[in-house]
């Protein structure tokens, strides 16, 4: 069974940085697209960010462009999302998200609670 | 980034059919078929159960079905359950490869 395991959250002061990580396992990672996905405290999904297999595209929500990077380390299984500039609005739990054949996620780790507050 | 829109709440008694739907743009929705529903439970990550507008993905109910016409997509549930009683979202593909999710809607059993 597919297995996806978000680290690095926590809470951080506005204007902070703060690196997530995905850890990937049973299925072949580098053969796909990974994306990360976010959900605020007792709100609606929103997509945040994809990279493609190879890591040769990346694209972002205009909400983080220029703030986030996402990346992956295919050697070590990895995914993930550089995050600086943070803002009061980018708290939320982080889910790293794996494509199924085009812009579809079908699994999702368990989430990572990024909290930015002073 | 504007979100698909998807009503509040829709409920139904069990064994009714309910429809729930997510309307865009001809810039997302209506654009491309590439259109997911998920389930997602309190506290628990989103569940996969219908992609490129019609498809289920291995090992979820035909219970659940997808639907397209113009701007609008629409899921339907039938037979309603009380294991059904949860959270639903859309999503699409958007012009500028770019993903947007519905507003969410809280199915409620009777």
């Amino acid at each position: 069974q597919v297995q996806l395991v978000e680290s690095g959250g926590g809470v951080v002061q506005p204007g902070g940085s703060l690196r997530l990580s995905c850890a990937a396992s049973r299925f072949t990672f580098s053969n796909y697209a990974m994306h990360w996905v976010r959900q605020a405290p007792g709100k609606g999904l929103e997509w945040v960010a994809a990279i493609t297999y190879d890591g040769s595209n990346e694209y972002y929500a205009d909400s983080v462009k220029g703030r986030f990077t996402i990346s992956r380390d295919n050697s070590k299984n990895t995914l993930y999302l550089q995050m600086t500039s943070l803002r009061v609005e980018d708290t939320a739990v982080y889910y790293c998200a794996k494509r199924l054949q085009s812009w579809e996620f079908d699994y999702w780790g368990q989430g990572t609670l990024v909290t930015v507050s002073s | 980034q504007p979100a698909l829109t998807q009503p509040a709440s829709v409920s139904g008694s069990p064994g009714q059919s309910i429809t729930i739907s997510c309307t865009g743009t001809s810039s997302d929705v209506g654009g491309y078929k590439f259109v997911s529903w998920y389930q997602q439970h309190p506290g628990k990550a989103p569940k996969l159960i219908v992609y490129d507008v019609t498809n289920r993905p291995s090992g979820v109910s035909n219970r659940f079905s997808g639907s397209k016409s113009g701007n609008t997509a629409s899921l339907t549930i039938s037979g309603l359950q009380a294991e059904d009683e949860t959270d639903y979202y859309c999503s699409s593909y958007r012009t500028t490869s770019t993903l947007v999710f519905g507003t969410g809607t809280k199915v409620t059993v009777l």
